[in-house]
């Protein structure tokens, strides 16, 4: 089974701190991708990525950055966390290559930060 | 942009009965893939069922199944004979080049 692992699943921050959110995947994923779910709101994208050091932007990418320097890790980067930054963070990964399961997300646990 | 609207916030369903939750999606494009996907309360988020846009076949596994129609951009889950461990939310998803759109997720209540 395809293994999505977020380093954290509960986090303390302090506004104007520098967060890293660390995911990780076991299964050779091409793409990987950072959400964020609130409330009301479902799920938002914020970055993503479909191969080694390659980024792009979501719906949502203000306030943050990412780094994918290996093919099984995904990072994502609060330069200065702010109070409106405090969410759930939903780390994913997906094949590209046609198939079954092409499209279909697996996802980690979950970060719930909270930014005070 | 593609948009996903799922109109109930919040269903129950009596253990044992059918539910239906619903979605709709926005699109352009013609080859897609849409989702569901089950979060179980604090846990992960998983799939529940997939369906290609250019199959007509209505996709199945076990007790879920889908009602997609094309044309209407509607895309509705069954949840049939329904248990107390399909308590979660459930959210509906678009696809497409490997990017998806969610919609706000639908809370589903089973009561015993």
């Amino acid at each position: 089974d395809v293994k999505v692992t977020q380093s954290s699943r509960y986090l303390v921050k302090r506004t104007g701190e520098k967060v890293f959110l660390e995911c990780v995947q076991d299964m050779d994923h091409e793409n990987m991708f950072w959400y964020r779910q609130d409330p009301g709101l479902g799920l938002r994208l914020i970055y993503f990525s479909y191969d080694v050091k390659m980024k792009e932007k979501g719906d949502i990418p203000e306030g943050y950055s990412v780094s994918r320097e290996k093919k099984e890790r995904f990072s994502l980067i609060l330069e200065s966390a702010s109070t409106n930054q405090t969410s759930m963070y939903l780390c994913a990964s997906s094949l590209s290559t046609p198939g079954q399961r092409v499209g279909e997300l697996f996802f980690g646990e979950g970060s719930r930060l909270t930014v005070l | 942009a593609q948009t996903v609207t799922q109109s109930q916030p919040e269903m129950s369903v009596q253990e044992a009965e059918t539910v239906t939750l619903s979605c709709t999606y926005d699109t352009s494009e013609s080859d897609y893939y849409l989702f569901w996907y089950k979060q179980p309360p604090s846990r992960q988020m998983i799939l529940v069922i997939r369906q290609e846009a250019y199959k007509q076949q209505n996709a199945t596994e076990n007790r879920f199944s889908v009602n997609f129609q094309k044309a209407a951009k509607s895309f509705s889950l069954k949840i049939s004979d329904s248990q107390l461990g399909d308590a979660a939310m459930y959210f509906c998803a678009y696809s497409k080049l490997g990017k998806s759109t969610f919609g706000d997720g639908t809370t589903l209540t089973v009561k015993p």
